[in-house]
């Protein structure tokens, strides 16, 4: 499957601050997808990414809150930005890979 | 639009003994269905699918999952669990047509397996 690396794992910022997490994707995928997993529930898309056009937000999820670029076929970024100890979760992207769907290791974010 | 049901939050099971992780699905259409499993601070990894064809699938790990499209479950089956398969498992689904369809996750399963 493709495999993908997820930077950073893990990081603790400081509240109104924002925070970049990037997504390689070893071989070359059309659409890329963002999910927020919160402490103790599932995970929730937040945006889908496809590249060289702008990312598709779900219901609840503005692009001034997530700013997502996906500058070519093999990565893809995800802003969170003005964070409050709310947005504290993992983050993971994912791509679509032989009628699967395969994840990043995820972010694990934490605001303080 | 698809929706999944997890009924179980969490399942303790001794080891060696069977377990049953339960997934309903509600959809109006033909669908695709998922179980991922998530180790403790780790990403989510695919345990296995069901896309069309033979409505039982099997993961190399043990596990093995029916589509059963008249109940709309996809429940996960183990004859006989480690301590390793202590971990979270999720089902998803999405359309089976179409092309690329929004994910829809459960709430997640905590499966915690006993000494």
């Amino acid at each position: 499957s493709a495999v993908i690396s997820q930077k950073p794992s893990r990081d603790i910022c400081q509240r109104g601050t924002s925070l970049t997490i990037q997504c390689q994707v070893d071989s070359q995928v059309t659409m890329m997808f963002w999910y927020r997993q919160q402490p103790g529930q599932s995970l929730t898309l937040i945006a889908t990414a496809n590249q060289g056009s702008e990312a598709t937000y779900e219901s609840g999820f503005v692009i001034d809150k997530f700013p997502i670029s996906r500058p070519n076929l093999t990565f893809s970024t995800l802003t969170v930005s003005n964070m409050s100890p709310e947005d504290s979760s993992i983050y993971l992207c994912s791509v679509v890979w032989r009628d699967g769907y395969t994840f990043g290791s995820g972010t694990r974010l934490t605001v303080v | 639009a698809q929706s999944v049901t997890q009924l179980d939050s969490q399942v303790p099971v001794f080891e060696e003994a069977p377990v049953e992780l339960r997934c309903n699905y509600s959809s109006s259409v033909s669908v695709y269905l998922f179980w991922y499993v998530q180790y403790p601070n780790q990403g989510l990894q695919l345990l296995l699918k069901y896309l069309s064809g033979s409505t039982l699938v099997e993961s190399i790990n043990g596990f093995e999952a029916e589509f059963n499209k008249s109940q709309t479950s996809f429940h996960l089956r183990k004859p006989s669990v480690h301590i390793s398969d202590t971990a979270e498992y999720f089902c998803a689904v999405t359309l089976g047509s179409g092309g690329y369809q929004k994910v829809t996750f459960g709430t997640g399963t905590k499966l915690q397996v006993i000494p």
